[in-house]
């Protein structure tokens, strides 16, 4: 494993769905993040982890939206009810005590 | 808060030329880090070089090179010898350091970088 994997790569869901990503960070990483990208515009951040803590949530991440990293290792985006709205890449990112982040290829999402 | 300013859209180069791409920021953090990251159209943020706040001398790898200047919040990417598998868009970020929190990165809005023969 020498990268951030993300799945699935794309998902299309109706208005109302729930719908769950996953992120596998690179291994030796104690550091994940969850950024959101829309069309036109650079990733904003949504959540950070570090090991299994979740250590800071923006205010983006509605109530909708739940991130989970059990035993410190993969992580799950998932959003309730998703909305048009919510139509973005969603990105993983992993670092470990540097300060460099290492992103994923992203999840796109489409809600119909 | 932290923010980003990129304020070229969309830049040309022909083959093997040089190119500068801007980047000012604004941060009240005492310690910050500046990266730039690159996005062909597949999508992946591929990252090509990363500046400490505190750093002396400007971060250089391989082709890229980052002019650090402090005074004028600047933190422009150069690229030597430009190639055509260069043609991506290019964000600017920053992220504060050792304030005991994730670093999260604040990322610009982006250059969308086409080289031409």
């Amino acid at each position: 494993d020498t990268g951030v994997s993300q799945n699935p790569r794309h998902k299309i869901t109706k208005r109302g769905q729930n719908v769950t990503f996953r992120c596998d960070p690179i291994s030796e990483h104690n550091r994940l993040y969850w950024y959101r990208q829309t069309l036109g515009q650079g990733p904003e951040f949504l959540t950070y982890f570090q090991n299994e803590a979740q250590l800071e949530k923006s205010r983006l991440l509605s109530d909708r939206f739940s991130a989970e990293r059990p035993k410190g290792s993969f992580s799950t985006l998932e959003i309730q009810r998703t909305e048009q709205g919510d139509s973005a890449m969603y990105l993983c990112a992993s670092s470990s005590n540097r300060n460099e982040q290492f992103f994923g290829p992203g999840t796109r999402l489409t809600v119909l | 808060a932290q923010k980003i300013t990129q304020t070229q859209p969309g830049m040309f180069v022909q083959e093997k030329e040089a190119v500068t791409l801007d980047c000012t920021y604004d941060t009240s953090d005492p310690s910050y880090g500046l990266f730039w990251y690159k996005q062909p159209s597949s999508g992946e943020m591929i990252f090509l070089i990363y500046q400490g706040s505190y750093d002396q001398q400007n971060a250089t790898e391989g082709r890229y090179s980052l002019n650090f200047q402090k005074a004028r919040k600047s933190a422009n990417l150069v690229i030597s010898a430009s190639q055509l598998g260069d043609s991506a868009m290019y964000f600017c970020a920053m992220s504060p350091i050792g304030t005991g929190g994730g670093n999260k990165l604040t990322f610009g809005t982006g250059t969308q970088l086409k080289v031409e023969l």
